[in-house]
């Protein structure tokens, strides 16, 4: 098992520029999750899916931030336009019953 | 509120101490309790899991006080490889974390 694997692990763009985070899930994982983490705010849930399904996006910061999952393997994070204050560490976790699994995170810097 | 309330230490201890932090929690709703561990640049790993009570591994406890909604780690012959970020999650259909207890074991 590979385990949750996301792409890119290092994202450096300037802001205003749209940026695209990639999370494959554990196969036979139902829900999905994505989490962001800074020194100030800690682990944040931003949004989850559950069968594919977006089930509870209210911690998603704000329209610029939008989320897919068009099948079972593959979900996106999107920031568009992507700002400053958006630069942290983005991970994706699947669940399967109670067991949570982190990717190795993607961390992104917006200059 | 945050769902989630951790102390955030942090918690400098000498190798062989014990050390112990709590983490509270507000949706009394929660099933189940996780302690996650997560080191420097690295993702959360699981550490336990609390479902009723407590949960014992090793050197490693977790005790769950559903009446005062808080639960707690105790690390007993802390050892240097110990040294982390220990987040306590809460989990109701989704997981909540909180900011998380820094722990530094010293020779």
């Amino acid at each position: 098992d590979a385990g949750v694997i996301q792409s890119p692990r290092h994202e450096v763009t300037e802001m205003g520029q749209e940026v695209t985070l990639r999370c494959k899930p554990i196969s036979g994982h139902d829900y999905l999750f994505w989490y962001r983490q800074t020194m100030m705010r800690g682990l944040e849930l931003l949004i989850y899916f559950n069968n594919n399904v977006p089930i509870d996006d209210s911690g998603m910061p704000e329209d610029r931030f939008s989320a897919k999952m068009p099948n079972a393997s593959f979900s996106t994070l999107k920031i568009q336009p992507s700002e400053p204050r958006d630069s942290a560490v983005y991970f994706c976790a699947s669940r399967n019953r109670d067991s949570y699994t982190f990717g190795s995170g993607t961390r992104l810097t917006v200059v | 509120r945050k769902e989630v309330e951790q102390d955030p230490g942090p918690f400098n201890v000498p190798e062989g101490a014990t050390v112990a932090f709590n983490c509270t929690y507000s949706n009394s709703a929660s099933q189940s309790f996780f302690w996650y561990r997560q080191d420097c640049r690295k993702e959360p790993k699981l550490l336990m899991s609390v479902y009723s009570s407590g949960n014992e591994d090793g050197r490693f406890t977790a005790q769950l006080n559903r009446a005062s909604q808080y639960i707690s780690l105790l690390i007993r012959d802390s050892k240097l490889s110990d040294s982390a970020t220990y987040l306590c999650g809460s989990n109701d259909y989704k997981l909540s974390f909180g900011a998380g207890t820094t722990v530094t074991v010293r020779a």
